[in-house]
This record gives C-alpha cells, sequence and structure tokens, in this order.
C-alpha cells in the first residue's frame, strides 16, 4: 500500500498562474482532506470531502477549488496564484465515519509562487 | 472562538530526561485529540489519540499523553528522551459534532541534546 500520494513534490509558479495539486489514497477511505502548513501557524485545513461526491470549506478556504474526482482522488486547483499561496501543502484521508477519525497524510507538495 | 494552543516553539531537552510538551484547547465541549510527529520534510505521523475513558493514553515510539478536563490540556510525554526523536510535534483537535474539522495547533520542536 502506498497509502496518501501526492503529486508533484515541489512547484514554482509565477504570480496569476494556475496549477492542480494531486492527491490519490488506496486505503479506501471515504474522506479526504487538503491542508496548507506556513511557519508558526501549523497545519490548517482548506477544503475537505466527507465522502464522494460532497465537498466543504474548512479554514482557510479562499483562492482555491477542489475537486473529489471518484473515491480514491482529491485535487486542489489553484485558479490564479498569489505569493500569499507559497506553502506546504498536505493531503490527508480518512475512514470518516468512526469515532474520532484519525488522518493520515500525505508527504507533501512544497509551492513557491513568485 | 475554537483555538489549539501549544506555548513552546522550541524545546531542548538533553538525552535521557525527560521531556513534556504542552498542548491547550479552547472548545465548547472536550473534542478528539491528537498528537502527531513530523520529521524534517515529511509527512505527519499519529503518536496519539484520546477519544474517551482512560485519561492517560499511550502511544508509539514511548510517548504517552495525559487529559485534564479541568485544565483543558493534553500534554505529551516521554520519560527519556533520544536523539530520534528530535522533530516537529503538533497538538490536533477535532469537534466530536464534526470531527472532519481537524485544527492544529502551531507545533513544538524538539531538539535533543547529546
Amino acid at each position: 500500500n502506498a497509502g496518501v500520494t501526492q503529486t508533484p513534490k515541489f512547484q514554482v509558479l509565477k504570480t496569476g498562474q494556475s496549477m492542480t495539486l494531486q492527491c490519490a489514497q488506496d486505503m479506501n477511505h471515504n474522506s479526504m482532506y487538503w491542508y496548507r502548513q506556513d511557519p508558526g501557524m501549523g497545519l490548517r485545513l482548506i477544503y475537505y470531502s466527507a465522502s464522494e461526491g460532497t465537498t466543504d470549506k474548512g479554514e482557510v478556504p479562499n483562492g482555491y477549488n477542489v475537486s473529489r474526482l471518484n473515491k480514491r482522488e482529491f485535487s486542489l486547483r489553484l485558479e490564479s496564484a498569489a505569493p500569499s499561496q507559497t506553502s506546504v501543502y498536505f493531503c490527508a484521508s480518512s475512514e470518516g465515519r468512526q469515532v474520532g477519525n484519525e488522518q493520515y497524510f500525505g508527504p507533501g507538495t512544497r509551492l513557491t509562487v513568485t | 472562538a475554537q483555538s489549539v494552543t501549544q506555548p513552546d516553539i522550541h524545546i531542548t531537552v538533553s538525552e535521557g530526561a525527560s521531556l513534556e510538551l504542552r498542548c491547550n484547547y479552547s472548545y465548547g465541549a472536550t473534542p478528539y485529540l491528537f498528537w502527531y510527529v513530523q520529521s524534517p520534510g515529511q509527512g505527519l505521523q499519529l503518536l496519539l489519540k484520546y477519544f474517551s475513558g482512560d485519561t492517560l493514553v499511550q502511544g508509539i515510539k514511548g510517548f504517552e499523553a495525559e487529559f485534564k478536563r479541568s485544565q483543558s490540556s493534553f500534554n505529551l510525554r516521554k520519560p527519556a528522551g533520544h536523539w530520534s526523536d528530535a522533530a516537529e510535534y503538533l497538538c490536533a483537535v477535532a469537534p466530536r459534532y464534526n470531527n472532519n474539522d481537524m485544527r492544529f495547533g502551531a507545533g513544538t520542536r524538539l531538539t535533543v541534546k547529546p
């Protein structure tokens, strides 16, 4: 099992460019999440998908869109990148219906917007 | 407002000495509580979690945490630190009414001196 995989690992964008971060999980999990991690701020939830076909905003959704393509895949799109979106992005998944809902994380994507 | 606080940005201990990392939360009701560890350039690994029951929780790598309702705290401890414990430690909480909405503290960086 690969667990949670993310592509790409690194990306540099110019302001105004768009891109999509890809995430896939092979654990048959129902729920998937996107976070960003900035120095001194921990991880902040951008969007999540509690189950296939649903998506909900998290703490910091502005400037992002998501698509739950199928049960395995959950993508994050930046339509017009801004320097403030320079961050490390983590995808996670969880079974979703169990008590506590432990999340499993991917290795992250380091994004720089110049 | 709901919040998670890790008061210590950086802690240094000597190898073999005990260590304690603090976590406080502000939620209307007791949330689900987690500690994750993040090694440099890596994703997050779950150390332990508290849902209910015994307030002293054992985790992996010899770590334990104690939930104290009266202090709204969930502090992480280890009797004897090891050089391999050097990493970033993140406390996380999720409300019981929506366990998808996980919030993280800013993290504590642990250094272990030889």
